[in-house]
């Protein structure tokens, strides 16, 4: 069964805090995406990575960085938490090219006080 | 900046309803669109993979058909039932691999 999993499905931090998400896929995937979900947005790319080292930004970076070190994990990082980083994180992985479907992991819910 | 807009929002339905939503994207530099149905406390699950104008698929009760000439791809259930309570969301994706979700259709079956 293909599985994406996240670090966490519940956080709280505080504002200045650095944050790391992970998330880690067992399909060996080339594609993995960060996604944040507010309400009446839909899912906004952060950052997305075709290969192992390699990171491409998405619509929204600001304030966020991530890391592929292997390919099986993908990390994003909030170098330091603000209050409008408040979100739900989706992560997500697929194979070879762009008409693939997305697997997602469940989720993190981040709360910045 | 693209615009992918779905459709109502939200929609309320008893069961046995049949029903239909809309996700507009633009018609220039299509790739492909893809379907996502997301039950609440669940991860998001691909329903449909869609690529080429006039495209129709279909699962269960599910079918979607797509218009890459003006921009549009429609989702039907037909008769809803409560387990298809979910957000269903739209995205479409560029020819330079821009990828871009709607801000889904919030279906809700009644029993």
């Amino acid at each position: 069964d293909v599985k994406v999993t996240q670090s966490s499905r519940y956080l709280v931090k505080r504002t200045g805090e650095k944050v790391f998400l992970e998330c880690v896929q067992d399909m060996d995937h080339e594609n993995m995406f960060w996604y944040r979900q507010d309400p009446g947005l839909g899912l906004r790319l952060i950052y997305f990575s075709y290969d192992v080292k390699m990171k491409e930004k998405g619509d929204i970076p600001e304030g966020y960085s991530v890391s592929r070190e292997k390919k099986e994990r993908f990390s994003l990082i909030l170098e330091s938490a603000s209050t409008n980083q408040t979100s739900m994180y989706l992560c997500a992985s697929s194979a070879g090219g762009p008409y693939n479907e997305q697997f997602f992991g469940p989720g993190t819910r981040l709360t910045v006080l | 900046i693209l615009n992918v807009e779905q459709s109502p929002q939200s929609l309320h339905v008893q069961e046995g309803d049949s029903t239909n939503f809309t996700c507009s994207f633009p018609s220039s530099n299509f790739y492909a669109l893809h379907w996502y149905r997301w039950e609440t406390a669940k991860s998001p699950e691909a329903l449909f993979v869609m690529t080429l104008n006039g495209d129709e698929k279909k699962k269960g009760r599910i079918s979607a058909t797509l218009n890459t000439k003006e921009g549009y791809s429609y989702l039907y259930i037909k008769g809803s039932q409560p387990e298809d309570s979910a957000t269903y969301l739209c995205a479409f994706l560029g020819n330079n691999n821009d990828m871009r979700f709607g801000a889904g259709t919030r279906l809700t079956v009644k029993p």
